[in-house]
């Protein structure tokens, strides 16, 4: 069974300053991987994904990720966080053709100003 | 880009009584749409998997008889919650695959979410 395992439900960053949401991730099979971003009592937008192409994903917003399957780890980052990237985020695993996308808990994202 | 509309955004109702709530592809097709359910402070949770002109697929745990989906169309798909009760009180999002889009691709387009309160 495919799980995703967010580390940490708030996040704190001064505006600015590196924005870094952790992201583990268990599969059986190759997985296919996403970061969504959810802003308040709005649906889910697709930040990026992973589709086994090249593992240093680029996003929306500035935002990308690197998959690293030896640590089964699909991290998020951002080099400057801007106070719009207040959000939730949720990291995402499926299976290779597969819309059924496994959730993790979230991370809400909080910019300090 | 493609749109998702959910109505209505909030409703609020009485226990007992059905309240349907509906999810609308604006600007493209959807042979596929998914609902889910999400918890105060928690993750989505994939409800059923809905397809144009057949049965919806439910995920195991989810009562098909409580939480009916009709997807009659290319563009419109409903959720109604049967008899509701204050335990059915959550926020629903449906999200839509654009018809001839590859699944597995994480292309779904979500809707706002309706929020459902139940007294």
């Amino acid at each position: 069974a495919q799980s995703v395992t967010q580390l940490g439900s708030h996040v704190s960053v001064s505006e600015g300053a590196l924005v870094l949401l952790r992201c583990n991730y268990s599969s059986s099979v190759p997985p296919y991987l996403f970061w969504y971003v959810q802003y308040p009592n709005q649906g889910l937008q697709l930040l990026l994904k992973y589709t086994s192409a090249a593992t240093l994903v680029k996003g929306i917003n500035g935002f990308e990720a690197e998959f690293k399957k030896s640590e089964t780890s699909f991290h998020l980052t951002k080099p400057s966080a801007h106070m719009s990237d207040a959000a939730e985020y949720f990291c995402a695993v499926s299976e290779y053709r597969d819309d059924k996308i496994i959730f993790g808990k979230g991370t809400r994202l909080h910019i300090l100003p | 880009g493609a749109v998702v509309s959910q109505h209505p955004s909030r409703v609020i109702c009485k226990s007992g009584t059905s309240v349907k709530i509906e999810c609308r592809s604006l600007d493209f097709q959807a042979t596929t749409m998914f609902w889910y359910r999400q918890f105060p402070k928690q993750s989505l949770m994939l409800m059923a998997t809905s397809n144009e002109g057949s049965k919806a697929t439910y995920e195991q745990g989810v009562e098909k008889d409580k939480f009916l989906i009709n997807h009659a169309s290319l563009t419109l798909s409903t959720l109604t919650v049967t008899s509701a009760h204050p335990e059915d009180s959550s926020f629903y999002i449906c999200s839509a695959r654009p018809a001839g889009g590859a699944s597995g691709t994480g292309e779904l387009f979500f809707g706002e979410g309706s929020r459902l309160t139940v007294l």
